[in-house]
């Protein structure tokens, strides 16, 4: 999962495997969470986001799990591939609070 | 080809130096944003603007200034106030208020010289 510091979590996937990247958050009143790749000097890419009221939305090849119980967020990416390395990471937005607060990103790499 | 084009790519700054970022955007969001990412750190929120001549400060808003006189262009300056401007900073933009799905530019480095 994600935390705060200057060495990011890796995760290392063999080409053609599933991968899941988790992150923790920390408002419970939190009630909107978002996913962003970023590459190595490009900005943040838009990947999918979820609310509160579901725990699970599906992209194409990607998966979005909400556990409010435990306050647990993950990622899932289906059969991965080269280009899927990169930095992946949360944000969630406060209830009424109106702004997204990021976590510091896990980097995941493609094993070919 | 809707999008949001940062300009420069890179930038230096001379100590006492003010720098403006450029950020536009022709996607027809109403709101804007300013984040500041530093290696192995989350995105900070700098300014946001909600519409047209309207903004507020973010968390780290210290030390930058910004103005929304058009609703596609949301350029941040740099001050010399800011003491620790090495970064890489990025503009957002989302068709909504509400920090939704923002949509981020290419990004800008900026290096003190």
């Amino acid at each position: 999962g994600e935390s705060v510091g200057l060495h990011l979590p890796t995760l290392s996937v063999q080409e053609g495997d599933n991968s899941i990247i988790n992150c923790a958050y920390s408002n419970s009143a939190s009630d909107y969470f978002i996913w962003y790749k970023q590459e190595s000097g490009k900005g943040p890419q838009f990947i999918i986001d979820i609310r509160s009221n579901m725990d699970k939305r599906q992209g194409q090849r990607v998966t979005v799990l909400l556990n409010k119980t435990v306050k647990h967020l993950s990622l899932q990416i289906a059969a991965t591939q080269p280009g899927d390395s990169a930095v992946y990471f949360c944000a969630e937005r406060g209830f009424g609070n109106e702004k997204l607060t990021f976590g510091t990103g896990t980097r995941l790499t493609i094993i070919p | 080809d809707g999008g949001i084009t940062q300009s420069p790519k890179y930038l230096f700054r001379k100590e006492g130096q003010n720098v403006t970022l450029s950020c536009e955007q022709n996607l027809n969001h109403d709101a804007m944003y300013w984040y500041r990412q530093d290696p192995g750190q989350g995105l900070r929120l700098i300014y946001y603007s909600q519409i047209v001549n309207d903004f507020q400060k973010g968390d780290i808003a210290e030390g930058y200034s910004v103005s929304r006189e058009k609703k596609e262009s949301f350029p941040l300056t740099v001050t010399s106030a800011q003491k620790n401007p090495t970064a890489f900073y990025l503009c957002a933009s989302s068709i909504l208020t509400g920090f939704e799905k923002l949509f981020f530019g290419s990004g800008t480095q900026l290096s003190v010289l």
